[in-house]
């Protein structure tokens, strides 16, 4: 059974770097999005892609933020300057519509 | 805007006792329903989901789920359950609407931990 895959399993970067998160999604899916868990919270929308365009993005999704599908395979979440409050897990998840999202194991991103 | 209540934070249970995880939301338009289960360490299954039809909706490892829409909830049941039932649940939902992208909007989830 196809699965979504997310690499790497787990980031550390220090404040101000650049991280770029992979996700590779199931061939089929056409929507494609991220969310983030902060340990003890809960899991929050990020942005959708679709069509090659973000079709929402939450207030979390700043200029600092962005993502891309470069080739049609991997979707990529890119965090231009990381700070230490970007520490989180980072879901990658996708679907054939609106009625289901497959989620991928997750990156866990720690800024120090 | 939606959103979803996860009234509680903790469900303990003793092994083969029932289980019910409570969830409401709250939204101006019709909705889908989600259940999704997180294990230790891993990312997030989907357990079930509702879209139309029946409101009692069965998903995986034995779980089951029922919307009532007159009092906004969807909540999970398991008649039995097991050790490995052990883990964190989260109900969610995505509001459908013409243009929209179809996020989903998690409640805070609910920790089931089963014991012997």
């Amino acid at each position: 059974e196809p699965e979504v895959t997310q690499t790497p399993s787990h980031q550390v970067t220090q404040m101000g770097q650049e991280v770029i998160l992979r996700c590779v999604p199931i061939s089929n899916h056409l929507y494609f999005y991220w969310y983030r868990q902060i340990l003890g919270q809960k899991v929050e929308f990020l942005v959708s892609f679709y069509n090659n365009e973000i079709s929402e993005k939450s207030e979390i999704f700043d200029d600092q933020f962005s993502v891309e599908r470069p080739d049609g395979s991997n979707f990529t979440l890119k965090i231009r300057s990381t700070k230490l409050e970007d520490s989180a897990m980072y879901f990658c998840a996708g679907g054939q519509g609106p009625y289901e999202q497959y989620f991928g194991p997750g990156t866990r991103l720690t800024v120090t | 805007a939606q959103s979803v209540t996860q009234l509680d934070s903790q469900v303990p249970v003793f092994e083969e006792a029932p289980v019910e995880l409570r969830c409401n939301y709250s939204s101006s338009v019709s909705v889908y329903l989600f259940w999704y289960v997180q294990y230790p360490n891993q990312g997030l299954q989907l357990l079930l989901k509702y879209l139309s039809g029946s409101t009692l909706v069965k998903g995986i490892n034995g779980f089951e789920a029922e919307f009532n829409k007159s009092q906004t909830s969807f909540h999970l049941r398991k008649p039995s359950v097991h050790i490995s039932d052990t883990a964190e649940y989260f109900c969610a939902v995505s509001e459908i609407e013409e243009g929209g992208s179809e996020k989903l909007v998690f409640g805070k989830g609910t920790k089931l931990t089963v014991n012997p």
